[in-house]
Parts: C-alpha cells; sequence; structure tokens
C-alpha cells in the first residue's frame, strides 16, 4: 500500500508559483500520482494525474522525476482563490486493496 | 449534467436512528463510493462498488450498509447510528477507463446526539 508524505501546510503570495511536492518512496510499478484539490464544505476535485515526467493541464503541471518516489505539482500565478487543502494520491485504482488513499493533506493559503 | 448529487445536504440525528444517505450520478460510471470525512483530516473510504450488484468494503465499514441496484444510484444506510458517525459523508463516482478521476458530490453533514 503505497504510501504519501507531503507538508502539512505552506504559505504563498498571489500572483506567486507554488511548488507542493509529495513524498511516495514505495510507489509501485502500476501506480499513477494524483492530485485534488479540496475547498471548504465542499468535496474534493481532480486536478492532474501523471505517470512518469511531466504532465500540464490548464490548471497545473505535475513533475514527476525517473524514480517516480516523488512528485511536485507547481501551481501558476496563485490567487486567494487557490486557497485550499490539496491531496496527493498514489495507485492504480481507488479500490484496490483499498488503494489511492486521502491523506491529510497541504493547506494552502495564499495571501494578498 | 447534474454530476454527482447528493441528499440530504444536513441531517441530524439521535443514537441509534436510522437514515439513508442518498448519492445519484449521470455519467454512466461504473465505480462508486462513500467516503466519510472528520475535522482536520482526509477522506476515509466506507463502501465502494465496481458496478451495479457488486458492493464491497473500504477502509472504516463498521456501521454502514450499502447496495447499487442501478448504475445511477448508491446509497449508504446507517442502521444504528452512533455519535462516532458524526461527519460529512462525501459520495464520488469514477469511469472504469480512468478510475482514479474521482468525481465527488457536494457532501452531506451529519450529526449524531
Amino acid at each position: 500500500l503505497a504510501k504519501t508524505t507531503q507538508p502539512i501546510s505552506m504559505d504563498s503570495y498571489e500572483g506567486q508559483e507554488v511548488n507542493i511536492t509529495c513524498s511516495h518512496n514505495n510507489i509501485a510499478t502500476n501506480d499513477y500520482i494524483t492530485w485534488y484539490q479540496q475547498f471548504p464544505s465542499q468535496g474534493p476535485r481532480f486536478i492532474i494525474q501523471g505517470y512518469k515526467t511531466k504532465v500540464t493541464n490548464e490548471v497545473a503541471s505535475l513533475f514527476i522525476p525517473a524514480d517516480r518516489k516523488s512528485s511536485t505539482l507547481s501551481l501558476p500565478r496563485v490567487s486567494l482563490s487557490d486557497t485550499a487543502v490539496y491531496y496527493c494520491l498514489v495507485g492504480d485504482a481507488p479500490y484496490n486493496n483499498n488503494d489511492m488513499r486521502f491523506g491529510a493533506g497541504t493547506r494552502l493559503t495564499v495571501k494578498p | 449534467n447534474a454530476g454527482v448529487t447528493q441528499t440530504p445536504k444536513f441531517q441530524v440525528l439521535k443514537t441509534g436512528q436510522s437514515m439513508t444517505l442518498q448519492c445519484a450520478q449521470d455519467m454512466n460510471h461504473e465505480y462508486m463510493s462513500w467516503y466519510r470525512q472528520d475535522p482536520g483530516m482526509g477522506l476515509r473510504l466506507i463502501h465502494y462498488s465496481v458496478g451495479a450488484g457488486i458492493t464491497d468494503q473500504g477502509e472504516v465499514p463498521n456501521g454502514y450498509n450499502v447496495s447499487r441496484s442501478t448504475t445511477e444510484d448508491f446509497p449508504l444506510r446507517l442502521l444504528s447510528a452512533a455519535p462516532s458517525q458524526t461527519s460529512v459523508y462525501f459520495c464520488a463516482s469514477s469511469s472504469r477507463d480512468r478510475p482514479g478521476e474521482l468525481f465527488f458530490g457536494e457532501g452531506s453533514r451529519l450529526t449524531v446526539l
């Protein structure tokens, strides 16, 4: 069962790029890396998923080194509305041996 | 599209009462699941279903029952509510092609007195 470690909290300012790193030393060959965003009183929202190298979409980029033991979610030019909790999940599906567990996440606070 | 719809949004129960949290999705997703989230914690998987007629236990299944008679609906039943079940409950769905891309409902906040 792959486990993840990510910072409990981070602070940033509007307009800055934010990088949140997640460690997953025992990631398995079939595992993907998936990031979710959660605002207060809402369900988590899928941000991005990747297997290796770099993935980019309209919201974020995901950087995965060759050994895949860590990953970095990059949010370009954050705004106040990016204040949320960000979860890093590792696994090939949510329901294989209860894989892809949600940890406590990283609470990002964006300041003006 | 409505996505994933949960009802009710808020509910207060007394210890020992029973109730059902409803979840419906209109995306024709094969996979559906229920999570609970306690203050300051991540989500924990209660039960899940990989298709109509198939359900299985997650990380914290005790005190909860589920059934999946249709692709669209996945109700969560509390047979005898306990204060420890006070939590926010989220229903999620995903497709077989992209099982890790979960779509969540807005949540149901349950208080058991």
